[in-house]
């Protein structure tokens, strides 16, 4: 099994608001990632965790929050975001060996609209 | 620094086969993959190579390497109406934590 889930499929949200995505995989990945994804564009990495810790932050607005409570769970908390913050908002995860391990697999996304 | 390029666009008629092609430029890339997306949808999965072989067959899938020239390419025999998505071709080192993604081939596949 290679699935990784996300909640919600869709969400709209003010600029005032304060909402959070979350991702889920059982499959002992250990490492957790999350894209976001402009239409007609490849995905950009925001944030990886790896074994829980926060590894990388692509230079990503503090409007993002991510949080890793457990090994198979993962949230990104949004608060003040913008018009432009309006994307599919991609999780993977990967086994964090090497050989296959190195592969991520996707969830469907999150398709977020900021009004 | 590291570039994924492919073409934009490829037409395709139902039954024929589809190539779509993929240049890097980092050397070191040692995981080289393709994804498939489909509209609305996240990225599939759909095969990946180690850059020390030079090709891998999953049933309609072929892909090739040729690491002299950073050029990977990914065949669909018998293309399907199904087989209508963008594809990704995605890089990364032994133990990188990252991806480098191309920027897509959409692939029209016309009855």
């Amino acid at each position: 099994d290679t699935e990784v889930t996300q909640t919600p499929k869709h969400l709209v949200m003010g600029m005032t608001n304060k909402k959070s995505l979350k991702c889920e995989q059982h499959m002992g990945h250990r490492a957790m990632y999350w894209y976001k994804q402009k239409a007609k564009k490849p995905p950009e990495l925001m944030f990886v965790y790896s074994y829980e810790k926060l590894s990388i932050n692509e230079s990503v607005p503090s409007r993002f929050s991510p949080e890793c409570p457990n090994s198979s769970l993962l949230n990104l908390h949004l608060h003040a975001l913008q018009p432009e913050d309006s994307a599919l908002y991609l999780c993977a995860s990967r086994a964090g060996t090497s050989g296959r391990g190195n592969t991520q697999y996707f969830g469907p996304g999150t398709r977020l609209t900021v009004l | 620094g590291e570039d994924v390029e492919q073409s934009l666009f490829l037409s395709v008629r139902e039954g024929d086969s589809s190539v779509i092609n993929c240049t890097y430029t980092d050397s070191s890339s040692t995981y080289l993959y393709w994804y498939k997306q489909e509209p609305g949808a996240g990225l599939q999965l759909l095969t990946y190579i180690f850059s020390n072989m030079d090709m891998k067959q999953d049933q309609r899938l072929t892909v090739l390497l040729n690491k002299k020239d950073k050029h990977l390419s990914l065949r669909i025999a018998d293309t399907q109406t199904g087989d209508s998505a963008i594809y990704f071709c995605a890089e990364s080192k032994t133990a990188g934590n990252k991806l480098t993604f191309g920027g897509g081939t959409r692939v029209l596949v016309k009855p």
